[in-house]
């Protein structure tokens, strides 16, 4: 059974600051989706990622993808408030981690 | 405007009285599905459809059932809800289900079962 492991759960940043969340997954995908789900909303798409090494950017976020090691990263560069929201991951048959939920602070 | 459409957003019931959420999609997508959120847990599939008159389980079927009979629309139906099914319940859609296509997602159902 695929399971998909996101960390960490809880991150709280200042503005300006860089930082990484992960995604682990244990069982081969070479398919991988970020959405992002702000406070009392739906979920929305950021990030397609469907092959080894597959970079893809938007803003200050960028998210990447090596299914070698099954794990996904997105990166969020020198963070503002505006980012503050949750942050899933789901793998192939949307299979979804427990979500990030990022904080940003002045 | 391409969106997905659910409703009630909020639901408060009791224990044993049916229930329909709906759910209804304008973008000609093959492939619709139902999740729900707890804290926690992230997203949990329930059902999902690649087609009309197809519908397979998910993770977490046990108490719900739904039907595609209409291409746009995926209703979810608790005939017997209980409190463990308190939770926030989306629907969804995209192109082609496994197609590495995106989901599209409803704006939530807050269900309570009191």
């Amino acid at each position: 059974e695929l399971k998909v492991e996101q960390n960490p759960l809880f991150l709280s940043m200042q503005e300006g600051k860089n930082y990484t969340i992960y995604c682990n997954y244990s069982t081969t995908s070479d398919r991988l989706y970020w959405y992002r789900q702000d406070p009392g909303k739906s979920l929305e798409s950021l990030f397609v990622l469907l092959s080894n090494g597959a970079v893809k950017q938007e803003g200050r976020l960028m998210a990447s993808l090596d299914t070698k090691a099954r794990l996904s990263t997105l990166h969020i560069t020198a963070a503002v408030h505006d980012l503050s929201a949750t942050y899933f991951c789901a793998v192939g048959d949307m299979r979804f981690g427990a979500g990030t939920r990022l904080t940003v602070k002045p | 405007e391409a969106q997905v459409t659910q409703n009630p957003r909020y639901l408060i019931t009791v224990t044993g009285k049916k229930l329909t959420v709906t759910c209804s999609q304008n973008m000609n997508h093959e492939y619709m599905s139902w999740y729900r959120q707890d804290p926690g847990l992230g997203l949990r599939q329930i059902y999902y459809s690649m087609n009309v008159e197809v519908t397979d389980k998910g993770d977490v079927p046990e108490g719900y059932k739904v039907s595609r009979k209409e291409k746009r629309n995926f209703p979810l139906i608790l005939e017997s809800p209980s409190p463990n099914q308190t939770s926030l319940y989306f629907c969804a859609s995209s192109l082609a289900g496994g197609s590495n296509e995106k989901l599209f997602f409803g704006s939530g159902t807050q269900l309570s079962v009191l």
